[in-house]
């Protein structure tokens, strides 16, 4: 049961165009959503972070819209840049019992900006 | 951001051998680390949270006495892959979230090819 999906799995936006990253969720109890940036046989470097009680946070070129009643997030990246091609993950947090916050992954999407 | 690195970056090792993993906080302490494992073109997958000062807590699935955590001090947290066969090959990457917040700041990885 995938609770984090990003449907995507590939995304191609010209350069100096907005680029449109979007995840689902299907717990409702997640307190953060988080974006990471990832290139090959690297870790993943952190992005831009949302609280479940807000909708939206903006970060320079990166602001990530949180719908809650539709169990959906989007990161938007605007003017996008050749060096803004990696593969994204969406990823949703909670706290577990030990008070730890625990993080679920979603499966990526390999955004390419074309020059 | 934190920064977390990994030793080793990759390591090939023969079945039936142990592999050791490091993970180190450079610049914070971390009474929690993370150890996920990413397939290729896949999801990074949590395998266990590995705590300072105590046993480290498996997800559903993760064999405890295959991968081995120790959590010595604040700052590193070691991944033992034991009797390594085939299929343990992977990339494996650790995390570390500073204290009392949701934002994990990851490793750089470590690529395990076992023959």
């Amino acid at each position: 049961d995938q609770q984090v999906k990003q449907n995507s799995p590939s995304l191609s936006v010209q350069e100096g165009r907005i680029s449109i990253l979007n995840c689902d969720y299907t717990n409702s109890m997640f307190d953060y959503f988080l974006w990471y940036k990832k290139y090959p046989a690297e870790g993943p470097t952190f992005l831009i972070s949302i609280s479940s009680i807000k909708d939206k946070n903006e970060d320079g070129r990166f602001t990530v819209f949180l719908n809650k009643s539709a169990k959906h997030l989007s990161l938007h990246i605007v003017p996008s840049q050749p060096g803004d091609s990696a593969v994204y993950f969406c990823a949703a947090s909670a706290l577990d019992t030990s008070g730890t916050y625990k993080y679920i992954f979603g499966t990526g999407t390999r955004l390419k900006v074309l020059a | 951001g934190a920064v977390v690195s990994q030793h080793p970056s990759r390591v090939i090792c023969k079945s039936g051998t142990s592999v050791k993993i490091e993970c180190r906080s450079l610049d914070f302490q971390a009474t929690t680390m993370f150890w996920y494992r990413q397939f290729p073109k896949k999801s990074l997958m949590l395998m266990a949270t590995s705590n300072e000062g105590s046993k480290a807590t498996y997800e559903q699935g993760v064999e405890k006495d295959k991968f081995l955590i120790n959590h010595a001090s604040l700052t590193l947290s070691t991944l033992t892959v034991t009797s390594a066969h085939p299929e343990d090959s992977s990339f494996y990457i650790c995390s570390a979230p500073e204290l009392a917040m949701h934002i994990q700041y990851f490793g750089p990885g470590t690529r395990l090819l076992v023959l």
